[in-house]
C-alpha cells in the first residue's frame, strides 16, 4: 500500500461544482502539502500545513481551500472549479526532525478536469 | 524568493548517449537540492539529493549530480542513458531561511530517450 494515497485518482466535473481531493498518510509526517501541475510550468505550490493547527497559503493559493483534519488528513478544496483548474494534483509529505533534509514523499496524483 | 531553472524543456537523446540536464538556483544561502523523476503516469520519485558533504552526489538508476556553490548550479548526468530513462526530471530547492521547510520546483525536462 502506498504510504501517502490520494483520493480520487480521476474526476471530471463542470464549472461551478464543489470539489473535495483527499489525502492521507502513514508516514507519521508532521507537515503536507498541496502541488498542482501544469504542462510547462513543473509543481507549484498550493497550501501546505506544519501541524494540525498550522495552514499556510503557498503561491497559487486563490480559489482553493484546505482542511488538516488530522496529523495523517490533509484535503484540498475548490469551492467553485472552473476551467483553468483543470491539472494534476499532487499531495505530499515531509519530516523535518532528525537529520532530514525536507525531502518531499508524494501520493500518486489526482487528475482533475473541469469542462 | 528562491526560484529554480531548468534551461532545457525537452531532450531527445538515442540510447547509450551521455546526459547532463542544467539546474540553476536564485539562492544565495545555505540549501539542500534534489533531483526528483517522474515517470509516464506516475508520481514523483527522488531521484538524489545533496545537503552537505561530497558535491558529487550519486543516485539511484546510476544517475549522479554534482552542486557548485559558485555557480548556483546542480545539474545532473548519466553517462548512458536507456529508454526506461524516459521521464521527466525536475529540480527542486528548499532554503535555510525558510527552515527548509518550503520545496520550490523547476518547471521540468521531458527527456525522451529512443531505442
Amino acid at each position: 500500500d502506498a504510504d501517502v494515497t490520494q483520493t480520487p485518482r480521476n474526476r471530471i466535473t463542470k464549472t461551478g461544482k464543489r470539489i473535495m481531493l483527499e489525502c492521507s498518510q502513514t508516514k507519521g509526517h508532521d507537515r503536507m502539502y498541496w502541488y498542482r501541475q501544469d504542462p510547462g510550468l513543473g509543481l507549484r505550490l498550493i497550501y501546505y500545513s506544519f501541524d494540525v493547527k498550522d495552514i499556510n497559503k503557498g503561491e497559487i493559493s486563490d480559489g482553493y481551500s484546505v482542511s488538516r483534519q488530522a496529523q495523517a488528513k490533509f484535503s484540498l478544496s475548490l469551492e467553485s472549479a472552473i476551467p483553468n483548474q483543470t491539472a494534476l494534483y499532487f499531495c505530499a509529505t515531509s519530516d523535518l526532525r532528525g537529520e532530514s533534509t525536507g525531502e518531499l514523499f508524494f501520493g500518486e496524483g489526482s487528475r482533475l478536469t473541469v469542462l | 524568493a528562491q526560484s529554480v531553472s531548468q534551461h532545457n524543456h525537452h531532450v531527445i537523446l538515442s540510447e547509450a548517449a551521455s546526459l547532463e540536464l542544467g539546474c540553476n538556483y536564485s539562492y544565495g544561502g545555505t540549501v539542500n537540492l534534489f533531483w526528483y523523476v517522474q515517470y509516464p503516469g506516475q508520481h514523483l520519485q527522488l531521484l538524489l539529493k545533496y545537503f552537505s558533504g561530497d558535491p558529487l552526489v550519486k543516485g539511484i538508476k546510476g544517475f549522479e549530480a554534482e552542486f557548485i556553490k559558485s555557480k548556483f548550479s546542480f545539474n545532473l548526468r548519466k553517462p548512458s542513458v536507456q529508454w526506461s530513462d524516459t521521464a521527466e526530471y525536475f529540480c527542486a530547492v528548499n532554503a535555510r531561511n525558510t527552515g527548509f521547510q518550503k520545496l520550490v520546483f523547476g518547471t521540468g525536462t521531458r527527456l525522451l530517450v529512443s531505442p
